[in-house]
Parts: C-alpha cells; structure tokens; sequence
C-alpha cells in the first residue's frame, strides 16, 4: 500500500509570485483535504476535494485554488504569494466510501517560504 | 463553532514512565470523531489513536489510550512506557462527518533517557 507523498519537499519564492504543490493520496482514496500549519500551530483546514469536486473550504482568499484529478491525485495552487502565506503545507487523503471515512492520512508535506 | 483547546504547551516524561496530554473541545454536535496525531521532527502527521463519539468505550492503541468523557468534552491521550521515539509534537483534533478537521495548538512532547 503506497502512503500519501507530496512533492516538492521544500519550495522558495518570492511575494507575488505563484506556486503549485502536489500530493498522491493513498491507494484506494478517493478525497483530498489540504492544510496549512504556521509555524508552532496546529494545521488549518483549507479545502477538500472528493471525487474531483470541492467538497468544503476553511477561511481561506480565492488565492487559493485547488484540483483533484481523475486518479485522485491533486493540486493546491496559491496566487500572489504573501509573506505569511509561508508554511508548511500538509495534504491528507482519505475514503468517504469506507467504514473509516472519517480518518485521514497525512503526507509529509511541503515547506512554503516565501520571501 | 467547534474548538480545540490543548493548555499543555510542552511537557516531559521520563523513559518508561507515563505521561497524560489534556485536550478540550467544543462542539454542538451528538456524533463526531476525535483523534490524536503525532508529529516528529520529520513533519510527517500520524494518527495515533481515533474515538468515535458514540462509543462509550475508551479507544486503545497498544501503550496508547485515552480517556473520553464526553459529558465534559474533554479527550486526554495517556502514553504509557514512554519511549524516546514518542518525542514530537501532539495534536488533537475534532472532525464532523467527512469534513474539515479542527486541530488544537498541540502539546511539545520530550521523553527523557
């Protein structure tokens, strides 16, 4: 069984730039959620993705974007970086099919610094 | 609007001894799931142990359990035989169907030699 992977590990940009980060979900998971985790603070949610529509967003501008692809796989696009939109950015996956539909297993996320 | 609240932001435990994290929350919902995650210095969040709010009996892990009183909401992590490995920061979190998760601050865990 292959876990969640996220790529890249670590990414540096500068303020109004944009970025793209990607992430794997587990074998046989068919949801995405994306969070953010500030430093020394737990993570906040940002939205879900189930079966390649939104299924739910945190408190986050339109800046961010997301897409999950046919393989479940998916994309958090952030637009016109800010300085504190840098963060570790964690993605998990589960299955809103299973008995455990509520558990979710997080990659090891991507360190967003922006300059 | 649901909440977490952990009011341990560090705590140390010495090899082989137990340890207790507290954890609170808020929520107006009468079926919910709660978890505790463990994150090491690798970042890599995982789940420790989950309790499902309909259940009234406690959810165990091997030395992991936890304590869930839900008529206090309250849902503390016990970690017996602490081992060096279980050094890393503790999260708890609430969750509502398969919806977003709320976390709490988390608890900085040291396991001493």
């Amino acid at each position: 069984e292959t876990g969640v992977t996220q790529s890249p590990t670590h990414l540096i940009k500068t303020r109004g730039q944009q970025v793209t980060l990607r992430c794997s979900s587990q074998s046989g998971h068919n949801t995405v959620s994306w969070y953010q985790q500030a430093l020394g603070q737990g993570p906040q949610f940002i939205f879900q993705y189930y079966r390649e529509e939104e299924n739910g967003r945190g408190n986050f501008p339109p800046r961010f974007s997301g897409l999950q692809f046919p393989n479940y796989s998916s994309e958090l696009n952030v637009n016109a970086l800010e300085l504190d939109d840098s963060a570790l950015y964690l993605c998990a996956s589960s299955s809103m099919d299973s008995t455990s539909t509520d558990t979710q297993y997080f990659g090891p996320g991507t360190r967003l610094t922006v300059l | 609007a649901q909440t977490v609240t952990q009011s341990q932001p560090e705590m140390s435990v010495q090899e082989a001894e137990t340890v207790t994290l507290s954890c609170t929350y808020d929520t107006s919902e009468s079926n919910y799931y709660l978890f505790w995650y463990k994150q090491p210095p690798s970042r890599q969040m995982i789940l420790v142990i989950r309790q499902e709010a309909y259940k009234q009996q406690n959810a165990t892990e091997n030395r992991f359990s936890v304590n869930f009183q839900k008529a206090a909401k309250s849902f503390s992590l016990k970690i017996s035989d602490s081992q060096l490995g279980d050094t890393a920061m503790y999260f708890c979190a609430l969750v509502r169907g398969t919806y977003k998760y709320i976390f709490g601050t988390g608890t900085r865990l040291k396991v001493l030699a």
